[in-house]
């Protein structure tokens, strides 16, 4: 199975902030990962595919990029509506396996 | 734009089988170019994948469940479903079914698209 090891846990952060999560696979992925950003008692949403994709309707304040087997989440000034838990997710090979989360909290 | 919608009980008791059903309107699940798939969360923890199908019929389960999980589907209702065997406290969590777009057939990339907004099952006596 391949791990994706997130960090960090969690991040206090103000509006206006640049902020970065950073998810290293355990093994070669290509660019197969994706980004969702979960808030409380809502199913997570799709926002970056393949390392550095947005989806529709996802802030260009989003970026993704990779280097080897290290992938990053942007956000390059943060929204109140930003501050939620970030997830990285393979999209190489089953088992499907995500992080374990990043939860981005308001200082 | 596919909604997608999870069904079933909200307490089950250990050793017992949770069943839940996810309901999809707004569009056919019967495409080439989908996989059927279901993600749980425990309370206050992370994502964890349970299973895929594919159209064809083709499943993957995670291999820490897969000898008590099931997946079907039914084409003529727009439904699949999911089927956990002999469930204890451990299995309590928030079960989410999804929807994953395949361009590329029974190939990857998989990333989930569309999510139905959860439905919270206990294992309690």
């Amino acid at each position: 199975d391949i791990q994706m090891t997130q960090s960090p846990s969690s991040v206090s952060a103000s509006v206006g902030d640049r902020v970065t999560i950073t998810c290293r696979a355990s093994q070669g992925i290509s660019s197969l990962l994706a980004w969702y950003q979960q808030k409380p008692g809502k199913a997570p949403n799709l926002l970056i595919y393949g390392a550095s994709s947005l989806q529709s309707g996802v802030p260009s304040r989003f970026s993704g990029s990779r280097s080897g087997t290290d992938f990053t989440l942007t956000i390059s000034s943060l929204q109140p509506e930003d501050f939620a838990t970030y997830y990285c997710q393979q999209g190489n090979s089953f088992p499907l396996t995500f992080g374990q989360g990043t939860k981005l909290e308001i200082k | 734009q596919l909604q997608l919608q999870e069904s079933g009980p909200g307490l089950v008791k250990p050793s017992e089988t949770l069943s839940l059903t996810c309901t999809v309107s707004g569009g056919s699940i019967s495409s080439s170019s989908y996989f059927w798939d279901w993600i749980r969360q425990p309370p206050g923890k992370g994502l964890e994948w349970i299973g895929s199908m594919y159209y064809s019929g083709n499943t993957y389960y995670n291999p820490s469940l897969k000898s008590r999980v099931t997946i079907s589907a039914d084409t003529s209702e727009n439904q699949f479903s999911l089927k956990l065997s002999s469930v204890t406290a451990a299995d309590t969590a928030v079960y989410h079914c999804a929807i994953h777009i395949a361009p590329s057939g029974d190939y990857p990339p998989h990333y989930f698209d569309y999510w139905g907004q959860g439905a919270l099952v206990t294992v309690s006596s």
